[in-house]
């Protein structure tokens, strides 16, 4: 099953600038959480906002979440050639964690 | 303290034969999940596991695949007959309470190759 849909699927974007990306689910969550992966390497842990969150920062990062559109964006602020690399969301559906495809973030020097 | 551990990192079979993919969770967590990724796609869910227990493996094929996660020892993936459709990184996860909505914490997979 597939829950959570990233939206664009690849972005690029000069070092300094800001990076965007979206993700919309189909079902009730619990929790959503954001992972990064650089190529060739497993999946790194970013940020976690609960169902009552709508915001929540981690130093460059911030995420929001809008659960009556199912869906949560993750902003990476002050790019640097360092952030490339892909990013997924994940969504708990029952027991299973679910990713999605994907956004692959390429920035710029 | 020890990340998760997969092993091998490269694992290359010839069609027919069986592969066996080994995790090893961080320290005290007792739930392991397996995913398997194709190139420039995301991660497909298999199978999710407790200790001793399997307990949703409705990502994981009915035929040729098989998890565990006994009470000593790593988790094993394990696929038999394998086939050139089989080639894929597989990832493993280990968490400590997913109830609690703790991260998942990924090994840095084994890339299988079927020839």
């Amino acid at each position: 099953s597939q829950q959570g849909e990233e939206d664009p699927q690849a972005l690029s974007i000069q070092e300094g600038e800001n990076a965007t990306m979206n993700c919309s689910y189909k079902t009730s969550i619990n929790n959503l959480q954001w992972y990064r992966q650089n190529s060739g390497r497993g999946l790194v842990h970013l940020i976690l906002i609960r169902s009552n969150e709508r915001e929540k920062h981690s130093g460059r990062l911030r995420v929001t979440l809008d659960t009556s559109k199912k869906s949560s964006s993750l902003l990476i602020t002050a790019s640097r050639a360092a952030d490339t690399a892909s990013y997924f969301c994940a969504t708990d559906e029952d027991d299973k964690i679910i990713f999605g495809k994907g956004t692959r973030l390429h920035i710029l020097p | 303290n020890a990340g998760v551990m997969q092993n091998p990192r490269h694992l290359v079979r010839r069609r027919g034969q069986e592969a066996r993919l080994r995790c090893s969770p961080v320290k005290g967590h007792s739930h392991v999940y397996w995913y398997r990724q194709l190139p420039e796609e995301g991660l497909k869910f298999m199978v999710y596991l407790q200790k001793e227990n399997i307990i949703d493996e409705s990502g994981m094929p009915k035929e040729r695949f098989s998890a565990e996660f006994p009470k000593e020892g790593p988790s094993i993936l394990r696929i038999q007959q394998v086939v050139r459709g089989d080639s894929a990184a597989y990832f493993c996860a280990s968490v400590q309470d997913i109830s609690m909505g703790s991260p998942l914490h990924f090994g840095n997979g084994t890339r299988l190759t079927v020839t």
